[in-house]
């Protein structure tokens, strides 16, 4: 069975430009999350998506929004890149049906995003 | 809010010895605790959790992690270190009723293995 998959891998832009990141989830898990892991650092939670609706957000800025597609595919979206916003951006899917929301996560290998 | 630290940043082991990296968490309630681990251009792997039970915790790859409540720590232990381990190794906290899906990572400590 396919794992996470992320694209594209790499990605170059200039500050003021927006990006769209992608993610699709493993067959049958309706839970996405979205991490920013800057270069040295730990990841840290920017959004959950499940069944389409946004169940936790981080302390992002309103630039970063995502969505959640009917097939359980999700888009991060980031608006007026800053050089700060380069990063490894981190998707992970679990089954989200666990009442106690203790399911285990799954990592893709993440999406490189440079901002020149 | 909740928080997770790693106090070692870098940590170099001969193959072979044993192995254990110290991860402190900052919560109020009862902690769902995990490590992670991630090789050079790799994502993130689970090694091991911890929801309740048993405070000794057996992972994939021959790692255990004991949860300490009176000190508010999750490290993780290897009795015998091989050259493959050597990677970086995140511990995280989830909270509430979606605590394995919003975790809070620490900085992360990076393992290197002598030969």
């Amino acid at each position: 069975d396919a794992g996470v998959t992320q694209s594209p891998t790499h990605l170059i832009k200039t500050r003021g430009q927006h990006v769209t990141l992608r993610c699709s989830p493993i067959s049958g898990h309706k839970s996405v999350s979205w991490y920013q892991q800057v270069l040295g650092q730990g990841p840290q939670f920017i959004f959950q998506y499940y069944e389409k609706e946004e169940r936790g957000r981080g302390n992002f800025p309103d630039r970063f929004s995502a969505r959640q597609f009917p097939n359980y595919s999700s888009e991060l979206n980031v608006n007026a890149l800053l050089l700060g916003d380069s990063a490894l951006y981190l998707c992970a899917s679990s089954s989200g049906q666990s009442a106690s929301g203790t399911e285990t996560q799954y990592f893709g290998p993440g999406t490189r995003l440079l901002v020149l | 809010a909740q928080s997770v630290t790693q106090p070692d940043i870098h940590i170099t082991v001969s193959e072979g010895a044993s192995l254990e990296l110290r991860c402190n968490y900052s919560y109020g309630a009862t902690p769902y605790l995990f490590w992670y681990v991630q090789s050079p251009g790799q994502g993130l792997q689970l090694l091991l959790k911890y929801f309740s039970g048993d405070t000794l915790v057996q992972g994939i790859k021959g790692f255990e992690a004991e949860f300490k409540r009176s000190q508010s720590s999750f490290n993780l232990r290897k009795p015998s270190v091989h050259w493959s381990d050597a990677a970086e190794y995140f511990c995280a906290v989830g909270e509430g009723h979606n605590a394995g899906n919003m975790l809070t990572f620490g900085g992360g400590t990076r393992l290197m293995v002598k030969p």
